[in-house]
């Protein structure tokens, strides 16, 4: 079993939409979630991190986290096309590993 | 802060040989983690050093090792090359690697096995 599953994509919104990122993980120990962006070519860098149940909001962006459901999300308000990139949700477990997802790759078109 | 730097950027060397690479982490971080990134694979977790000591270890075969020096810095070796093992090389540094630190990536090293 894969231990953190994004949908591969590719996902394509038009300008000014909302995009919309999904993950989920299976060790239920997990304590810090991450959403990383990486541009072709390009290291990961980082955009959010959360570490409690809710939403946490930093300018267009929105993570999401519930332990519960083991399920993290990463929303983008207002998409531009600057944001057309992978995404990559990472997960650090009981064990203080960061676990990445494979990605998903977000277009967003003009 | 000047940032993650990984020497050299890019890589071309042909199946059997061994290869060093180097990371330097940002001013103050302790502890360094490596990841080899590949289009069928994603990123996935090679090792972690703190205070030169391996704390973590991914699945990866003996011919891929790590240490790390006292000034933080870290290098990763591989040994016997394989085709396989062409991918880019991702460098990491958080303060202490504790649940809620942040990794930071360097640039990366291309690695080209032919």
């Amino acid at each position: 079993q894969k231990e953190v599953e994004q949908n591969s994509g590719p996902l394509s919104v038009p300008e000014g939409a909302i995009a919309s990122l999904n993950c989920t993980y299976s060790d239920r120990g997990s304590q810090s979630f991450f959403w990383y962006r990486q541009y072709s070519g390009k290291s990961p860098e980082l955009i959010m991190s959360i570490y409690s149940n809710g939403d946490k909001e930093d300018g267009r962006f929105t993570a999401q986290l519930n332990k519960a459901s083991q399920y993290v999300s990463l929303l983008i308000r207002d998409s531009q096309p600057s944001d057309s990139a992978t995404y990559l949700c990472a997960v650090k477990g009981s064990n203080y590993k960061l676990t990445f997802g494979k990605g998903t790759l977000l277009t967003v078109n003009p | 802060k000047a940032g993650v730097t990984q020497t050299p950027r890019y890589l071309i060397k042909t199946r059997g040989q061994q290869v060093t690479l180097s990371c330097s982490p940002i001013s103050g971080h302790r502890s360094v983690s490596w990841y080899q990134q590949t289009p069928g694979q994603g990123l996935q977790f090679l090792f972690e050093y703190f205070s030169e000591t391996q704390r973590n270890k991914g699945n990866f075969p003996g011919r891929f090792s790590g240490r790390q020096f006292s000034n933080s810095r870290s290098e990763m070796n591989v040994s016997t090359l394989e085709l396989g093992d062409s991918a880019l090389y991702l460098c990491a540094s958080s303060l202490e690697g504790s649940s809620t630190d942040t990794q930071y990536f360097g640039p990366g090293t291309r690695l080209t096995v032919l």
